[in-house]
């Protein structure tokens, strides 16, 4: 069975560092999601893109995230510089278009100290 | 008022018992309304969607959605331990963007 696939599983950083995370999503799934889970509460999303473009990034912090699709498949979120409050799972999902079922990655847990 | 609201749990049921988790919204013209499952740790997992008005059943899970009272269920029959979760409900807003509840912890007590 297909899935989504994320790197690095786990990363703990120095506030103000840079920190990467890689997403490859389900082969054939146009729509690629990245989102943002704190502990008690339900993901939410940061980012959302269709094939290479981006289709709504209002909740991403821009002065400091960053996400590219360059080639439609795969995909990076940057956080740089890394502050206390962005420790949370970064998720990434993909859908086969929009408003269809939404598969998830295993996530990546950050930690930032 | 939230976009997608459920029970705040935690819900402790026997198990053998039915689990009933509840999720209303706020958007009237959501289409799409998706059950996901989430173990301690791990990400959420897709259970059930629903698009129309009624009842669907996959095995033990049954999803009732009810768009005219913007309403949508989850029931859990034969609650096994293995069912043990936090449950999130979501909704498609604006045809295209995915907003989850805070989720409902299930605990079933063997």
């Amino acid at each position: 069975e297909a899935e989504v696939a994320q790197s690095p599983r786990y990363k703990i950083t120095e506030k103000s560092q840079a920190v990467a995370f890689w997403c490859d999503p389900i082969s054939g799934h146009a729509t690629l999601y990245w989102y943002r889970q704190i502990l008690g509460q339900g993901p939410e999303l940061l980012v959302q893109f269709q094939d290479e473009s981006v289709v709504d990034d209002s909740q991403l912090p821009k002065d400091r995230f960053s996400a590219e699709r360059l080639k439609g498949v795969d995909s990076t979120l940057k956080i740089q510089p890394a502050e206390l409050g962005d420790s949370a799972m970064y998720l990434c999902a993909s859908s086969r278009r929009t408003a269809y079922e939404q598969y998830f990655g295993p996530g990546t847990r950050l930690t930032v100290t | 008022q939230k976009e997608v609201e459920q029970n705040s749990g935690p819900l402790s049921v026997p198990e053998g018992a039915i689990a009933s988790l509840n999720c209303t919204y706020s958007d009237r013209v959501s289409q799409s309304f998706f059950w996901y499952r989430q173990y301690s740790g791990k990400s959420p997992e897709l259970i059930m969607s629903i698009y129309s008005n009624g009842d669907k059943e996959d095995g033990r899970f049954t999803a009732q959605l009810n768009k005219a009272s913007q309403y949508v269920s989850l029931l859990i029959r034969d609650s096994q331990p293995s069912d043990s979760a936090t449950y999130l409900c979501a909704v498609t807003l604006n045809d295209y963007k995915l907003s989850f509840g805070a989720g409902t912890t299930v605990t079933v007590r063997a």
